[in-house]
């Protein structure tokens, strides 16, 4: 059972700046959150993690409020290349046990 | 380093038999993983290590399935015996302690039960 909601699905085009948020209401208190991407036919790839405010580099950005419960994924003018889903994973501490939760996913389609 | 090694790539197999899974972690990492992945379910953690030793199995459907890791080097996944319903794509992953979840992915092994 996932503990993170992410939107199922988004539509973009190419140049565009493609926001994904990811809610995650029992982050543990030391945990970080960390996003993937994934092709078809591959394992997930590390983009980018944070704990919190705002975190950049060469290809994303990621936004967290303060109260660490939502976290949003920034892609700056994506390309076709871009297409692929985007899974957030966090630390849950629901039942008092720690479990590493990736959530549903986001799969994005950037279009010409 | 050629990143996480897992082999065979795709395993096909009949109900019943036995089929063992195999990773090999990025040298000096401390963690690995293992995940299920099937269009019904998504990404599922199965199990766990820290150096070697298994941190929590929770995640592994049922007796069937067992995992173990010898060394630093080497794991394995075993489902004994199979059935149809396992069939899904199994990815290993390592990690290196202290750098919060930043797991380093596997190509995967797609096994199909027959």
């Amino acid at each position: 059972l996932a503990k993170t909601t992410q939107p199922i699905s988004m539509d973009s085009y190419e140049g565009q700046e493609v926001n994904i948020t990811c809610s995650h209401n029992n982050i543990a208190t030391n945990d970080y959150i960390t996003w993937y991407q994934q092709f078809p036919s591959q394992g997930p790839r590390f983009i980018i993690q944070g704990y919190k405010t705002k975190v950049t580099n060469e290809v994303a950005s990621l936004f967290i409020p303060a109260d660490r419960k939502s976290s949003t994924l920034s892609l700056p003018r994506v390309s076709l290349s871009d297409t692929a889903v985007y899974y957030c994973l966090v630390g849950d501490r629901m039942d008092s046990s720690y479990k590493l939760i990736f959530g549903s996913g986001t799969r994005l389609l950037v279009r010409p | 380093d050629a990143g996480v090694i897992q082999s065979p790539r795709h395993e096909v197999t009949e109900m019943g038999q036995e089929v063992t899974l195999r990773c090999k972690p990025i040298s000096g990492h401390d963690y690995l993983f293992w995940y299920r992945q099937t269009m019904m379910r998504g990404l599922e953690l199965l199990i766990y290590f820290n150096n070697n030793v298994p941190i929590d199995d929770s995640g592994m459907p049922e007796d069937r399935f067992s995992a173990k890791m010898p060394n630093a080097s080497f794991s394995t996944l075993k489902i004994q015996p199979s059935e149809p319903r396992d069939s899904a794509v199994y990815f290993c992953a390592s990690m290196l302690a202290g750098t919060h979840n930043e797991q380093f992915f596997g190509p995967g092994t797609r096994l199909t039960v027959l």
